[in-house]
């Protein structure tokens, strides 16, 4: 099994709808991170948190919201879809130790589509 | 304003032979470097890294060199496989410069071909 598992994996939803996609993971980190990647842009940080309790915004986090409902689950939430929020997105954990904190280990992906 | 450049989209290699993929970066403050192979479908894997302290860091065919002077990254991949064809990102972080907390600044990737 992942340890690093992202639900669902493909989406297609209609503008204005409110989607949520979530991620949990087994690799007992206390960090999670949610990243968009668009074609020929690479990854961009949209929000992260570093604990149950401690939630930040990113690079890119307007027309997003998050949820930490555990150590182990992270979700991502657009309130209000819109097609330039179709991308591929990915959740990813890191540990809090001096050789854990600095690589971060990804989930497969979410292809969301907005029509 | 890109803090991490990966300036060649593509690059294609005959097996057998050195891959080199390069990266640049303007941040002064970076202090790690890591390197991620992403597959289709799949999320990107963690390939090697390289703290600022250090020029070069090998594991198997796989080396990293870092030229903190020309802001330059490497990675060099002898010998390459066809499996080794993936997109290949860089990325950075700077732990001591304030509010980044350490948090993965990525390039755009490049695409390696790795021709049998």
């Amino acid at each position: 099994d992942a340890d690093v598992t992202q639900t669902p994996r493909n989406r297609i939803t209609k503008t204005g709808k409110r989607i949520m996609l979530e991620c949990s993971q087994t690799k007992g980190h206390d960090r999670m991170y949610w990243y968009r990647q668009d074609p020929g842009l690479g990854l961009r940080l949209i929000y992260y948190s570093f604990d149950v309790k401690d939630i930040n915004k990113g690079e890119i986090s307007d027309g997003y919201s998050v949820s930490r409902q555990a150590q182990a689950k992270f979700s991502l939430s657009l309130e209000s879809a819109i097609p330039n929020q179709t991308a591929l997105y990915f959740c990813a954990t890191s540990g809090n130790g001096f050789l854990t904190k600095n690589i971060q280990y990804f989930g497969a992906g979410t292809r969301l589509s907005v029509l | 304003d890109q803090q991490v450049k990966q300036n060649s989209p593509s690059l294609s290699v005959q097996e057998g032979r050195i891959s080199i993929l390069n990266c640049d970066y303007t941040n002064s403050m970076f202090d790690y470097f890591l390197w991620y192979k992403k597959y289709p479908a799949e999320g990107p894997t963690f390939l090697i890294s390289i703290s600022s302290i250090k020029d070069k860091n090998e594991d198997g065919r796989f080396t990293v060199f870092l030229n903190k002077s020309a802001k330059h990254l490497s990675l060099h991949i002898v010998p390459s496989q066809p499996g080794d064809s993936a997109v290949y990102f860089c990325a950075a972080s700077a732990w001591n410069y304030g509010g980044s907390q350490g948090n993965l600044i990525f390039g755009k990737g490049t695409k390696l071909s790795v021709k049998p």
